[in-house]
């Protein structure tokens, strides 16, 4: 069974970058079975898709967030990482790294504790 | 982007009692809706996949169903364990998109 880590700092201060890395265990980022994704949800609200990546390392981006956010992977390390650029406050919220399925509809059947990333001087 | 909304936006409800939530996109996503329970400082949960498809391990007192812009989440007997939030997302196109979720709580 997959399961998914994230970590990274926890506080980033404004007009930075926020970096996060997911680590994969359980199973091989190469499997072609998954798109890799980060999801974020600040305190007390919804669920915001930031993208995803594939193990070639073909990206799909939230057009929201398209021009800050880039997103890898290191199939040697069975990670794949998140990097959002010129942080504010309104980019506080917990991260999740989460699978989704390519034969299953796209549903995130795998899903990392998540991380509480805060953006603060 | 495919925007997705639910209803109630909260209910409250007894042990034992029939839930029903509804999710309604922008568009058609032909099936491709799936639903998730959170609860308070966890990570989001898989329920239902493709509308109806239920996940491995969940209680069969869940089902979904729907298609096209239409589709429901019911949980037949609500149990202590199931007073959580719960999302519908759309995995039709990206970027994918949640609603903006239903607190079931306690009455």
């Amino acid at each position: 069974q997959v399961q998914l880590q994230e970590s990274g700092p926890g506080l980033v201060k404004p007009s930075q970058t926020l970096s996060l890395t997911c680590t994969v265990s359980g199973g091989s980022i190469s499997s072609g079975s998954y798109y890799w994704s980060w999801i974020r949800q600040p305190a007390g609200k919804g669920l915001e898709w930031i993208g995803r990546i594939y193990t070639s390392g073909s990206t799909m981006y939230n057009p929201s967030l398209k021009s800050r956010v880039s997103i890898s992977v290191d199939t040697s390390k069975n990670q794949f990482s998140l990097k959002l650029s010129s942080v504010t406050a309104a980019d506080t919220a917990v991260y999740y790294c989460a699978t989704e399925d390519i034969y299953g509809g796209g549903r995130s059947d795998y899903w990392g504790q998540g991380t509480q990333v805060t953006v603060s001087s | 982007d495919i925007q997705m909304t639910q209803s109630p936006s909260s209910l409250s409800a007894s042990v034992g009692d029939r839930v029903t939530i509804t999710c309604r996109a922008s568009q058609s996503i032909t099936n491709y809706l799936n639903w998730y329970q959170q609860k308070p400082g966890k990570a989001p949960k898989l329920l239902i996949y493709t509308a109806s498809s239920l996940q491995s391990g969940v209680p069969s007192r869940f089902s979904g169903s729907g298609s096209g812009t239409d589709f429901t989440l019911t949980i037949s007997s609500l149990q202590p364990e199931d007073f959580a939030t719960y999302y519908c997302q759309q995995s039709y196109s990206t970027p994918f998109t949640f609603g903006p979720g239903t607190k079931v709580d306690i009455k």
